[in-house]
């Protein structure tokens, strides 16, 4: 049972553009939603995050939006650079999960110069 | 340490052999996790310790596999009479406590090679 899906294994944008990767749940109690960016031969590293209560958190470049009706997440990069080619996960968790993260798939992001 | 140190990085064992995974966590971190990437598929949870407590073993995919934590610090994930579907790279996490998953801190993982 996936509980956290990410439909897309890859994605491919020029530099500059936006990149739009998405993010599918399916557990309701789910409540607290992340991206993960991990490069070859590396751990994953914490990227971005949304509390529930909110649809919508900015960092720079990083925008994450929720839609808790549709149970669906997606993280917006503007503008994609080079150093952005990785590959992203994303995570949820609920309060009874423990702390315990479930990630999806991952999508392969590549951005082309 | 200043990040979460995994050993080895690379390891290749023989089917039916056993294999030991090493975890070193921040110093200080009360939560530690192992989760393992195969080919092609997301990050699947498999065992967590969150200080003394009885552990999370929910995600060991069968009793050939167990970890323990000593003196609440380093951690070893055992995998016993090793199969070809148990390759992967095994990634270990630690964290100050049992928080919402931004304060994970990641090793860079054990790519284990059963052949």
């Amino acid at each position: 049972d996936q509980q956290v899906k990410q439909n897309s294994p890859s994605l491919s944008v020029q530099e500059g553009r936006i990149s739009i990767l998405n993010c599918d749940y399916t557990n309701s109690m789910f409540d607290y939603f992340l991206w993960y960016k991990k490069y070859p031969a590396e751990g994953p590293t914490f990227l971005i995050s949304i509390s529930s209560i909110k649809d919508k958190n900015e960092d720079g470049r990083f925008t994450v939006f929720l839609n808790k009706s549709a149970k669906h997440l997606s993280l917006h990069i503007v503008p994609s650079q080079p150093g952005d080619s990785a590959v992203y996960f994303c995570a949820a968790t609920g309060s009874s999960n423990t702390g315990k993260l479930i990630f999806g798939q991952g999508t392969t992001l590549q951005v082309k110069p | 340490g200043a990040g979460v140190s995994q050993s080895p990085s690379n390891k290749v064992t023989e089917k039916g052999k056993d294999v030991e995974l090493r975890c070193d966590p921040i110093s200080g971190h009360t939560a530690l996790y192992w989760y393992r990437q195969s080919l092609g598929q997301g990050l699947e949870f498999l065992i967590y310790f969150q200080g003394n407590s009885a552990p999370d073993k929910s995600g060991l995919p069968s009793d050939r596999f167990s970890a323990e934590r000593t003196g609440g610090s380093v951690s070893t994930l055992t995998i016993q009479r090793t199969q070809q579907e148990d390759s992967a790279v095994y990634l270990c996490a630690s964290s100050v406590g049992p928080g919402r998953g931004y304060g994970y801190t990641f090793g860079s993982g054990t790519r284990l090679t059963v052949v």
